[in-house]
Protein backbone atom coordinates (compact mmCIF):
# COMPACT_ATOMS: atom_id res chain seq x y z
CA UNK A 1 0.00 0.00 0.00
CA UNK A 2 1.09 3.42 -0.71
CA UNK A 3 2.67 5.35 2.30
CA UNK A 4 0.78 8.97 1.18
CA UNK A 5 -2.55 8.59 -0.49
CA UNK A 6 -4.67 11.39 -1.75
CA UNK A 7 -8.55 11.22 -2.76
CA UNK A 8 -9.72 11.93 -4.93
CA UNK A 9 -7.16 11.40 -7.82
CA UNK A 10 -9.19 13.61 -10.35
CA UNK A 11 -12.22 15.73 -10.24
CA UNK A 12 -14.01 18.23 -12.41
CA UNK A 13 -16.12 20.97 -10.55
CA UNK A 14 -17.61 24.16 -11.00
CA UNK A 15 -16.44 27.49 -10.81
CA UNK A 16 -18.19 28.55 -7.08
CA UNK A 17 -18.46 24.99 -5.90
CA UNK A 18 -17.18 23.71 -2.91
CA UNK A 19 -14.01 20.64 -2.86
CA UNK A 20 -12.52 19.06 -0.30
CA UNK A 21 -9.10 17.23 -1.43
CA UNK A 22 -7.84 14.57 0.73
CA UNK A 23 -4.44 12.95 2.37
CA UNK A 24 -3.92 10.27 4.19
CA UNK A 25 -0.26 8.68 5.45
CA UNK A 26 0.65 5.74 6.91
CA UNK A 27 4.54 7.05 7.43
CA UNK A 28 4.18 8.32 11.06
CA UNK A 29 5.37 11.60 10.22
CA UNK A 30 4.34 14.88 11.63
CA UNK A 31 4.53 17.28 9.26
CA UNK A 32 2.50 17.44 6.05
CA UNK A 33 2.33 19.90 3.68
CA UNK A 34 -0.19 20.93 0.36
CA UNK A 35 1.50 22.28 -2.91
CA UNK A 36 0.14 23.46 -6.36
CA UNK A 37 2.14 22.40 -9.00
CA UNK A 38 1.29 24.09 -12.73
CA UNK A 39 3.14 23.62 -15.81
CA UNK A 40 5.87 25.88 -15.97
CA UNK A 41 6.15 27.08 -12.31
CA UNK A 42 6.87 24.24 -10.34
CA UNK A 43 5.75 23.23 -7.00
CA UNK A 44 4.04 26.34 -5.20
CA UNK A 45 3.25 25.51 -1.28
CA UNK A 46 -0.17 26.21 -0.05
CA UNK A 47 -0.47 25.65 3.63
CA UNK A 48 1.65 23.31 5.85
CA UNK A 49 0.94 21.86 9.52
CA UNK A 50 3.61 20.51 11.65
CA UNK A 51 1.45 18.49 13.90
CA UNK A 52 -2.64 18.70 15.25
CA UNK A 53 -1.90 21.78 16.54
CA UNK A 54 0.12 23.75 14.41
CA UNK A 55 -0.86 25.20 11.05
CA UNK A 56 1.02 27.67 8.74
CA UNK A 57 0.27 29.41 5.25
CA UNK A 58 2.43 29.19 2.53
CA UNK A 59 2.87 31.43 -0.12
CA UNK A 60 0.17 31.07 -2.22
CA UNK A 61 -2.57 29.84 0.71
CA UNK A 62 -5.47 32.46 -0.98
CA UNK A 63 -8.77 31.24 -1.51
CA UNK A 64 -8.11 27.60 0.16
CA UNK A 65 -7.91 26.64 3.84
CA UNK A 66 -7.20 22.95 5.57
CA UNK A 67 -7.89 21.04 8.70
CA UNK A 68 -5.64 18.46 10.36
CA UNK A 69 -7.94 15.98 11.26
CA UNK A 70 -5.11 13.44 13.35
CA UNK A 71 -1.28 13.20 12.58
CA UNK A 72 -1.94 10.87 9.60
CA UNK A 73 -4.98 13.31 7.90
CA UNK A 74 -4.60 16.59 6.24
CA UNK A 75 -7.39 17.84 4.24
CA UNK A 76 -7.11 20.79 1.55
CA UNK A 77 -10.48 22.50 0.62
CA UNK A 78 -11.34 25.12 -1.63
CA UNK A 79 -14.65 27.19 -0.15
CA UNK A 80 -15.39 28.58 -3.78
CA UNK A 81 -13.61 27.09 -6.80
CA UNK A 82 -12.55 29.22 -9.24
CA UNK A 83 -10.96 28.13 -12.59
CA UNK A 84 -7.49 29.43 -11.90
CA UNK A 85 -7.41 27.13 -9.39
CA UNK A 86 -7.40 24.40 -12.05
CA UNK A 87 -4.20 22.33 -11.30
CA UNK A 88 -2.27 19.38 -9.78
CA UNK A 89 -2.47 19.23 -6.11
CA UNK A 90 0.62 16.94 -3.82
CA UNK A 91 -0.01 16.22 -0.38
CA UNK A 92 3.62 15.61 0.80
CA UNK A 93 4.85 14.26 4.39
CA UNK A 94 8.20 14.39 6.65
CA UNK A 95 9.44 13.68 9.97
CA UNK A 96 11.85 15.59 11.55
CA UNK A 97 14.00 18.77 9.73
CA UNK A 98 15.88 17.94 7.31
CA UNK A 99 14.84 14.48 5.74
CA UNK A 100 13.17 14.36 2.96
CA UNK A 101 9.30 14.78 2.34
CA UNK A 102 7.29 12.03 0.49
CA UNK A 103 4.77 13.13 -1.95
CA UNK A 104 1.71 11.25 -2.73
CA UNK A 105 0.49 10.56 -6.68
CA UNK A 106 -1.44 13.95 -6.35
CA UNK A 107 -4.93 15.18 -7.70
CA UNK A 108 -5.83 16.71 -10.84
CA UNK A 109 -8.35 19.26 -10.30
CA UNK A 110 -10.03 21.13 -13.29
CA UNK A 111 -12.29 23.92 -12.20
CA UNK A 112 -14.92 24.74 -15.46
CA UNK B 1 15.74 35.83 -0.95
CA UNK B 2 15.88 32.54 -1.38
CA UNK B 3 15.02 30.58 -5.13
CA UNK B 4 16.15 28.30 -7.44
CA UNK B 5 16.41 28.49 -11.10
CA UNK B 6 16.36 25.84 -13.63
CA UNK B 7 17.67 26.83 -17.13
CA UNK B 8 16.74 24.43 -19.44
CA UNK B 9 12.77 23.93 -19.54
CA UNK B 10 13.37 20.89 -22.01
CA UNK B 11 15.94 18.51 -23.01
CA UNK B 12 16.09 15.64 -25.36
CA UNK B 13 19.05 13.35 -24.87
CA UNK B 14 19.52 9.73 -26.84
CA UNK B 15 19.62 7.15 -25.28
CA UNK B 16 23.20 5.79 -24.00
CA UNK B 17 24.25 9.67 -24.17
CA UNK B 18 25.61 11.05 -20.87
CA UNK B 19 22.83 13.58 -18.89
CA UNK B 20 23.58 16.86 -17.24
CA UNK B 21 20.59 18.96 -15.79
CA UNK B 22 21.62 22.30 -14.41
CA UNK B 23 20.26 23.86 -11.17
CA UNK B 24 21.17 27.45 -9.55
CA UNK B 25 20.14 28.15 -6.19
CA UNK B 26 20.26 31.64 -4.02
CA UNK B 27 20.61 31.52 -0.55
CA UNK B 28 22.23 33.36 2.41
CA UNK B 29 23.30 30.32 4.05
CA UNK B 30 24.55 26.72 3.67
CA UNK B 31 21.97 25.14 1.26
CA UNK B 32 20.08 21.65 1.49
CA UNK B 33 19.47 20.61 -1.77
CA UNK B 34 17.46 18.10 -3.29
CA UNK B 35 16.69 16.30 -7.32
CA UNK B 36 13.41 15.24 -7.01
CA UNK B 37 11.72 13.09 -10.33
CA UNK B 38 8.41 13.42 -11.61
CA UNK B 39 6.97 10.52 -14.03
CA UNK B 40 4.03 10.75 -16.02
CA UNK B 41 0.54 10.39 -13.42
CA UNK B 42 3.23 10.37 -10.44
CA UNK B 43 4.26 11.40 -7.35
CA UNK B 44 7.64 13.35 -6.91
CA UNK B 45 10.50 10.76 -5.87
CA UNK B 46 13.61 11.99 -4.40
CA UNK B 47 16.80 11.04 -6.33
CA UNK B 48 19.44 12.66 -3.97
CA UNK B 49 20.02 15.05 -1.31
CA UNK B 50 23.06 17.18 -0.47
CA UNK B 51 23.27 18.48 2.78
CA UNK B 52 26.70 18.89 3.95
CA UNK B 53 30.05 17.00 3.26
CA UNK B 54 31.12 15.52 0.59
CA UNK B 55 30.24 17.51 -2.73
CA UNK B 56 29.48 15.00 -5.09
CA UNK B 57 26.58 12.91 -4.12
CA UNK B 58 25.34 10.15 -5.36
CA UNK B 59 21.58 8.84 -5.72
CA UNK B 60 19.42 5.85 -6.86
CA UNK B 61 19.07 5.12 -10.55
CA UNK B 62 22.42 5.36 -10.97
CA UNK B 63 22.02 9.54 -10.71
CA UNK B 64 24.62 11.57 -9.41
CA UNK B 65 25.22 15.46 -8.63
CA UNK B 66 27.78 17.69 -7.66
CA UNK B 67 27.25 21.01 -5.21
CA UNK B 68 29.67 23.84 -5.91
CA UNK B 69 29.23 26.47 -3.56
CA UNK B 70 31.73 28.86 -5.76
CA UNK B 71 28.86 28.52 -8.58
CA UNK B 72 26.07 27.97 -6.55
CA UNK B 73 24.98 24.96 -8.13
CA UNK B 74 24.03 21.86 -7.86
CA UNK B 75 23.71 20.31 -11.49
CA UNK B 76 22.53 16.40 -11.76
CA UNK B 77 24.37 13.82 -13.89
CA UNK B 78 24.00 10.61 -15.15
CA UNK B 79 26.63 8.98 -17.93
CA UNK B 80 24.77 6.96 -19.66
CA UNK B 81 20.52 7.86 -20.31
CA UNK B 82 17.97 4.87 -19.97
CA UNK B 83 14.59 5.88 -21.96
CA UNK B 84 13.21 5.38 -18.50
CA UNK B 85 14.72 8.15 -17.72
CA UNK B 86 12.28 10.49 -19.39
CA UNK B 87 10.82 12.22 -17.03
CA UNK B 88 10.49 15.83 -15.31
CA UNK B 89 13.29 16.75 -12.97
CA UNK B 90 12.72 19.00 -9.90
CA UNK B 91 15.76 20.43 -7.98
CA UNK B 92 14.82 22.18 -5.05
CA UNK B 93 15.76 24.01 -2.14
CA UNK B 94 15.20 23.73 2.20
CA UNK B 95 14.21 27.01 3.82
CA UNK B 96 13.55 27.01 7.34
CA UNK B 97 10.71 24.78 9.05
CA UNK B 98 11.33 21.89 6.52
CA UNK B 99 9.38 23.71 3.53
CA UNK B 100 11.32 23.35 -0.12
CA UNK B 101 11.52 25.98 -2.93
CA UNK B 102 11.68 24.53 -6.18
CA UNK B 103 12.57 25.59 -9.41
CA UNK B 104 9.98 25.27 -12.41
CA UNK B 105 11.48 21.88 -13.61
CA UNK B 106 13.22 20.07 -16.32
CA UNK B 107 11.12 18.48 -18.93
CA UNK B 108 13.86 15.61 -20.52
CA UNK B 109 13.08 13.29 -23.48
CA UNK B 110 15.08 10.21 -24.37
CA UNK B 111 15.24 9.79 -28.35
CA UNK B 112 15.92 5.94 -28.91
Amino acid sequence: DADVTQTPRNRITKTGKRIMLECSQTKGHDRMYWYRQDPGLGLQLIYYSFDVKDINKGEISDGYSVSRQAQAKFSLSLESAIPNQTALYFCATSDADYNEQFFGPGTRLTVL
Amino acid sequence: AQSVTQPDIHITVSEGASLELRCNYSYGATPYLFWYVQSPGQGLQLLLKYFSGDTLVQGIKGFEAEFKRSQSSFNLRKPSVHWSDAAEYFCALKRGGNKLTFGTGTQLKVEL
